[in-house]
């Protein structure tokens, strides 16, 4: 089954503890990308990836660091979590970059941070 | 910069009403324009599209026509049901933006029977 994996689904955490969320896919796509989700606010891209080892900053990327080590992968890295990072997370990936709209996402990170 | 504006929520009908979801957009270039649907506790899933002025997307039931005159792309339901019952966002791309799309805020959706 075609899908984006993310873990943890659900996590609370306490500021400046260094925490790591993982995506993971399944389809061999090259383009990636974090979201964040906040009411009143809509998606909010925070980094973006084209293929391995090639990242972007989106429209929000201050406070997070991705990786792209390899395509299946892009786990987003909270070095030093703050409550403004209190969110609701989505990874996505997309064939690439010119298919970005058939982006497949995954089922959230629900993130608080106390 | 691109952007969609969409008319806020939360909208509330009965089963069977008709449906509509405002959405407008500003942009610079010839975007491509998006509805998505996200159901509770699901990520989002792309529900139509539209890729040029007076094109139709379709899906579901769901309609909406991209209006270069008004700057438009509004989300039309001729009778909804409780199943959708979900929060809908319009979205516009265009590749100039980080190869991003750029959300609305999402318009919250529940139907009553």
């Amino acid at each position: 089954e075609a899908q984006v994996t993310q873990n943890p689904r659900y996590l609370i955490t306490v500021t400046g503890k260094k925490l790591t969320v993982t995506c993971s896919q399944n389809m061999n796509h090259e383009y990636m990308s974090w979201y964040r989700q906040d009411p009143g606010l809509g998606l909010r891209q925070i980094y973006y990836s084209m293929n391995v080892e090639v990242t972007d900053k989106g429209d929000v990327p201050e406070g997070y660091k991705v990786s792209r080590k390899e395509k299946r992968n892009f786990p987003l890295i909270l070095e030093s979590p703050s409550p403004n990072q209190t969110s609701l997370y989505f990874c996505a990936s997309s064939p690439d970059w010119v298919h970005v709209e058939t982006q497949y996402f995954g089922p959230g990170t629900r993130l608080l941070v106390l | 910069g691109d952007s969609v504006t969409q008319m806020e929520g939360p909208v509330t009908l009965s089963e069977e009403a008709f449906l509509t979801i405002n959405c407008t957009y500003t942009a610079t270039g010839y975007p491509s324009l998006f509805w998505y649907v996200q159901y509770p506790g699901e990520g989002l899933q792309l529900l139509l599209k539209a890729t040029k002025a007076d094109d139709k997307g379709s899906n579901k039931g769901f309609e909406a026509t991209y209006r270069k005159e008004t700057t438009s792309f509004h989300l039309e339901k001729g009778s909804v049901q409780v199943s959708d019952s979900a929060v809908y966002f319009c979205a516009l791309g265009d590749g100039n933006s980080g190869y991003a799309l750029n959300f609305g805020k999402g318009t919250s959706l529940l139907v009553t029977p």
